[in-house]
């Protein structure tokens, strides 16, 4: 594709509710990653993927989230039991190898009531 | 703690005004510093970004200035046009390390009156 395609743009989940983010990365790109972004502030750093391993995860916020990438490309963010300070924008990126630019995602909002 | 503080918050500029966002950070090890443009329901945009060996790279109307010993970047654009309103985002990273995860400001939203 042409860019960096993330699905639902938009979910609305009730507290306690379990959510499947979906990323799909530019064709052949390495490096994925993960941010959040809450409502007027800065994306922070979720995890990283290098293909199919997560190296660094280090910025999950609790043990409710979750992501993998099984066969390098496509990739899921679960949010487990999801709570209102889950709300928010998640945003994914790629890049073409490590330490090259990264291209982001429209991001998906969620909302939980 | 916040790593890198942006401001300021909001900034309003009449066309063909100069623009002028400022960074500072804390961490010496960050070694690329990125500034990203995003627009409503978008997602951010590398717009330009500098490494600390110089102290100042322009690509057309945006230039960043890099002050490494007062740990300290700041974005300029020239001849603000209206569709330079949006959100913009100074960022820092350790490109050199195994990974690259960006450091994030918290946004100047950007609004240039025609």
């Amino acid at each position: 594709g042409a860019g960096v395609s993330q699905s639902p743009r938009y979910k609305v989940a009730k507290r306690g509710q379990d959510v499947a983010l979906r990323c799909d990365p530019i064709s052949g790109h390495v490096s994925l990653f993960w941010y959040q972004q809450a409502l007027g502030q800065g994306p922070e750093f979720l995890t990283y993927f290098q293909n199919e391993a997560q190296l660094d995860k280090s910025g999950l916020p609790s043990d409710r989230f979750f992501a993998e990438r099984p066969e390098g490309s496509v990739s899921t963010l679960k949010i487990q039991r999801t709570q209102q300070e889950d709300s928010a924008v998640y945003l994914c990126a790629s890049s073409a190898r490590m330490n090259t630019e990264a291209f982001f995602g429209q991001g998906t909002r969620l909302t939980v009531v | 703690q916040q790593q890198v503080k942006q401001s300021p918050q909001s900034l309003i500029v009449q066309k063909g005004g100069i623009s002028i966002i400022n960074c500072a950070y804390e961490n010496t090890a960050f070694d690329y510093f990125p500034w990203y443009q995003q627009f409503p329901g978008k997602g951010p945009a590398l717009l330009i970004a500098i490494r600390p060996d110089v102290s100042e790279k322009k690509e057309g109307r945006f230039t960043i200035s890099f002050n490494k010993s007062a740990k300290q970047f700041s974005l300029h654009i020239m001849d603000s046009q209206p569709g330079d309103s949006a959100t913009y985002f100074c960022a820092a990273s350790m490109r050199g390390g195994s990974n690259y995860k960006l450091t994030f400001g918290k946004g100047t939203l950007l609004t240039v009156n025609p």
